[in-house]
């Protein structure tokens, strides 16, 4: 079936380091891919999305490519602040009867010290 | 801000108890899905309304029931409530609910079963 898997956390970093989430995912056709980040006590905000192969998502510096050929969607960031702390998730979106449903990752808990 | 509210915020309810949580979706938008997110993990598609149809459910049981009213508020009702239950509900609208399309989130209703 169609499933996201996503880098194992926590993940701690100092400010202005490099970051890497990875995500590959499994899915029939070409499912929209995503990446939604989660702050303490609220709710999905999403932060890039690709829906075709090749596209680049991209915002607040956080970079992701659709990957086809190896399934994969991994966000990237050149230098993270302590505001990055959250949890991220990877998601694509599938058909489900005449819906559209978000496949989610178990989410990566990231930790910025200053 | 997404445009997408939910109420309450938090809820405590006993073993058996039913319960409805509200939504109101971003303007324009005439899709709405639920998801449940237990603690530590990545957000289970419910179901998603469209025009006041539920047009996709994940896997559910019947005592998940929801409504979508013409104005796109919507309601998630729980019958017969388990400890189980006990997770954070989110709501998502989106334009026409297309795989291409992107859900944004509300803030959540924290659901605790005791």
């Amino acid at each position: 079936g169609d499933s996201v898997t996503q880098m194992e956390g926590p993940v701690t970093l100092s400010e202005e380091a490099f970051l890497t989430i990875n995500c590959t995912y499994t899915a029939t056709g070409y499912p929209s891919l995503f990446w939604y980040v989660q702050y303490p006590g609220e709710g999905l905000q999403l932060l890039l999305k690709a829906t075709k192969a090749d596209d680049k998502g991209s915002n607040k510096g956080f970079e992701a490519t659709y990957r086809k050929e190896t399934t994969s969607f991994h966000l990237e960031k050149g230098s993270v602040q302590v505001s990055d702390s959250a949890v991220y998730f990877c998601a694509l979106s599938v058909p489900i009867q005449g819906a559209q449903k978000l496949v989610f990752g178990q989410g990566t808990r990231l930790t910025i010290n200053p | 801000e997404t445009g997408v509210t939910q109420s309450p915020t938090h809820l405590i309810k006993t073993r058996g108890q039913q319960v409805t949580l509200r939504c109101s979706s971003q303007s324009g938008h005439n899709t709405v899905s639920w998801y449940q997110q237990a603690l530590g993990q990545g957000p289970q598609f419910i179901f998603q309304y469209y025009r006041e149809e539920e047009n996709g459910r994940g896997n559910f049981p019947p005592r998940f029931s929801g409504l979508q009213f013409p104005n796109y508020s919507s309601e998630l009702n729980v019958n017969a409530l388990e400890l189980d239950d006990s997770a954070l509900y989110l709501c998502a609208s989106s334009l026409e609910g297309a795989s291409t399309d992107t859900q944004y989130f509300g803030p959540g209703t924290r659901l605790t079963v005791l």
